[in-house]
């Protein structure tokens, strides 16, 4: 399938260490932020979301932390496996627009 | 539940060409988008639909691009010329009528264009 982000920054961790991805949003004013997941030739697939009133959502190994002082959002995994390895990408949500960031690359070292 | 299909999933073509992508939403859902995704970037939003009525289209490059949504569910997006500018990954996504808060985007795998 197609390649996303040939040029992308790109996240290199050994497996089974804890993974930290970073986002810079635009929009001081976005209700929303959601963590994406995109593989090699498929479409981004939901990871995790947070309300802008929140500083920390849990999911099932993986927590995003939101920091509204600085407009800074960030995704950490637990135990990253190699399943893990894809295109991440951090999206703010502006009165129903979905406004995606820059990605990064994850590659998850045996 | 199936997912949201797009066809075709990779197409070449010369520029100055048309082109034409098709998307079938999931069953139910009121809203469908169409996205570009450049190389390194992420997902660019071109339009959105609320049943068969446009509800964003102000990063859609309307001397060239057009959609439509004619009858709530499927829907095409045309490129017509194409220009080697427009090569990416043309997304479609889905949601649910969105209602306060936000609803959640389903993706679909993508049709890959590349202009030559």
């Amino acid at each position: 399938g197609e390649s996303v982000g040939l040029h992308l920054p790109t996240l290199s961790v050994q497996e089974g260490d804890n993974s930290i991805i970073n986002c810079a949003y635009s929009n001081s004013a976005s209700d929303y932020f959601i963590w994406y997941k995109q593989e090699s030739g498929k479409g981004p697939q939901f990871i995790i979301d947070i309300r802008s009133n929140m500083d920390k959502r849990q999911g099932q190994r993986v927590t995003v932390l939101l920091n509204k002082t600085v407009k800074h959002l960030s995704l950490q995994i637990a135990a990253t496996q190699p399943g893990d390895s894809a295109v991440y990408f951090c999206a703010e949500i502006l009165t129903y627009k979905y406004i995606f960031g820059t990605g990064t690359r994850l590659k998850v070292l045996a | 539940e199936a997912g949201v299909a797009q066809s075709p999933r990779y197409k070449i073509i010369e520029k100055r060409q048309s082109v034409a992508f098709w998307c079938n939403p999931i069953s139910g859902h009121a809203t469908l988008y169409w996205y570009q995704q450049i190389l390194g970037q992420g997902p660019k939003l071109l339009i959105q639909f609320q049943n068969n009525g446009v509800v964003d289209d102000s990063q859609l490059p309307k001397d060239r691009f057009s959609a439509e949504r004619l009858k709530g569910v499927d829907s095409t997006l045309k490129i017509q010329p194409a220009k080697l500018e427009d090569s990416a990954v043309y997304l479609c996504a889905s949601s649910l009528l969105l209602r306060g808060g936000y609803a959640e985007q389903f993706f679909g795998p993508g049709t890959r264009l590349t202009v030559l």
